[in-house]
């Protein structure tokens, strides 16, 4: 089991570019998760999907935040039109959803954003 | 809606004294409560969990019991180590996606 991995780890770019961050998940896991933490804070939910549907977006997720999974393997999170606003560390976490399971989830460890 | 509230910190300690941090959250239903662990560099862990009333998690020497009549799930442990040295945040989930509070640092010294 190799756990859950992104890439890039560190990313680096100017105002107005888009940005794309990749995340697989434990294989089998099918579910996947987006998070935002900023400094000093705790981890706060973007968006989730089980398998390739995507079950809910947080209202925290503007219109310049996409994300997919295609196939229900590994998925992408792309920011469009960066703002200064969007410097993060983003999470994925994965789990498996099943009867019985009590919602634990493992985190890759993550991709930090800098919008200069 | 879900709300989760960690005592604020740095919590700093001498090596082999008692640790606790509170959690206390607001939750419909029956959630299920976690801690979270992120030590220097690294990305989040899953330290322990709690799945109903009454329930107590524990892992590597820490314990949290998921308290329904005040809803807290305070982690503790009995004497901790420098390598204990992290940032730990409780967390719960009753519909898949995770609840986080702010996180408590906590930094043991020699």
């Amino acid at each position: 089991d190799t756990g859950v991995s992104q890439n890039p780890r560190h990313k680096i770019t100017k105002r107005g570019q888009n940005v794309t961050f990749r995340c697989d998940p434990i294989s089998e896991h099918n579910r996947l998760y987006w998070y935002r933490q900023t400094l000093g804070q705790g981890p706060e939910f973007l968006t989730y999907f089980q398998n390739e549907a995507q079950l809910e977006k947080s209202r925290l997720l503007s219109d310049r935040f996409s994300a997919e999974r295609p196939k229900g393997s590994f998925s992408t999170l792309e920011i469009q039109r960066t703002e200064q606003g969007d410097s993060a560390m983003y999470l994925c976490a994965s789990s498996v959803s099943k009867v019985g399971w009590s919602y634990e989830q493992y985190f890759g460890p993550g991709t930090r954003l800098t919008v200069t | 809606g879900n709300s989760v509230t960690q005592m604020e910190g740095p919590v700093t300690l001498s090596e082999e004294a008692f640790l606790t941090i509170n959690c206390t959250y607001t939750a419909t239903g029956y959630p299920s409560l976690f801690w979270y662990v992120q030590y220097p560099g690294e990305g989040l862990q899953l330290l322990l969990k709690a799945t109903k009333a009454d329930d107590k998690g524990s892992n590597k020497g820490f314990e949290a019991t998921y308290r329904k009549e005040t809803t807290s799930f305070h982690l503790e442990k009995g004497s901790v180590q420098v390598s204990d040295s992290a940032v730990y945040f409780c967390a719960l989930s009753n519909t898949g996606k995770l609840i986080f509070g702010q996180g408590t640092t906590l930094q043991v010294k020699p």
